[in-house]
């Protein structure tokens, strides 16, 4: 079965970066596309981008100069980086993978921004 | 950005009542390729979002049959024939055809 576990601070000062790993097992990240989503308080949910089977990557425009999202391999892993964060990241960030769908989702990790 | 309405953004239903989300989209979700990529979640309480649908109207593995998606274009509706206690929850029509992927604003299914 394919899980997905994100894993990363609950806790981040304004203006640093942050730094969420997503461990995938029972399925390989050099096949199909694994995205990162996070859901603000309240509903609102925002993609924010992915990293394909090939490496490749894509990611919302309005965070395209703060976010890397990267792989490795070896370990099944992918991982997200958000630079100058503010409060306004305060959100709940989920792992998942993309086929016509997002089809699984990790648990989620609540990331707080706050000084 | 394609914007996502939702509505109601809030639904109260009895046990066995039939019930229907609609989601409307800024522009048409018609892929060059003829799919039109509109999705269902389900966020239960304290769990991740589950596909419910995707392409409009095809059912994941494991989805009871009492949910159906419809629609084409711009306009979509997801329904459910015969609520039960363990649908409640926000429901978010999500879609793939445009980048950045966009999300509805979500609407709380709430069991009277």
């Amino acid at each position: 079965e394919v899980q997905l576990q994100e894993s990363g601070p609950g806790l981040v000062k304004p203006s640093q970066s942050l730094s969420l790993t997503c461990s995938v097992t029972g399925y390989s990240i050099t096949s199909n596309y694994w995205g990162w989503i996070r859901k603000f308080p309240g509903n609102k949910m925002e993609w924010m981008g992915y990293i394909s089977y090939s490496g490749s990557t894509s990611y919302n425009p309005s965070l395209k100069s703060r976010i890397s999202i990267t792989r490795d391999t070896s370990k099944n892993q992918f991982f997200l980086q958000l630079n100058s964060v503010t409060t306004e990241d305060t959100a709940t960030y989920y792992c998942a993978r993309l086929r016509t769908t997002v089809d699984y989702w990790g648990q989620g990790v609540m990331v707080t921004v706050s000084s | 950005d394609v914007v996502l309405t939702q509505t109601p953004p809030t639904l109260l239903a009895t046990i066995g009542q039939s019930v229907s989300i609609s989601c409307r989209s800024s522009q048409s979700l018609l892929h060059s390729n003829g799919n039109t990529y509109l999705n269902w979640l389900l966020q239960r309480t304290g769990q991740s979002p589950q596909p419910l649908i995707y392409l409009v109207s095809k059912l994941e593995s494991g989805v009871p049959n009492r949910f159906s998606g419809s629609g084409s274009g711009t306009d979509f509706t997801l329904k459910i024939s015969g609520v039960e206690a363990e649908d409640l929850g926000v429901y978010y029509c999500m879609q793939f055809t445009h980048y950045p992927f966009t999300f509805g604003s979500g609407t709380k299914l709430e069991i009277k």
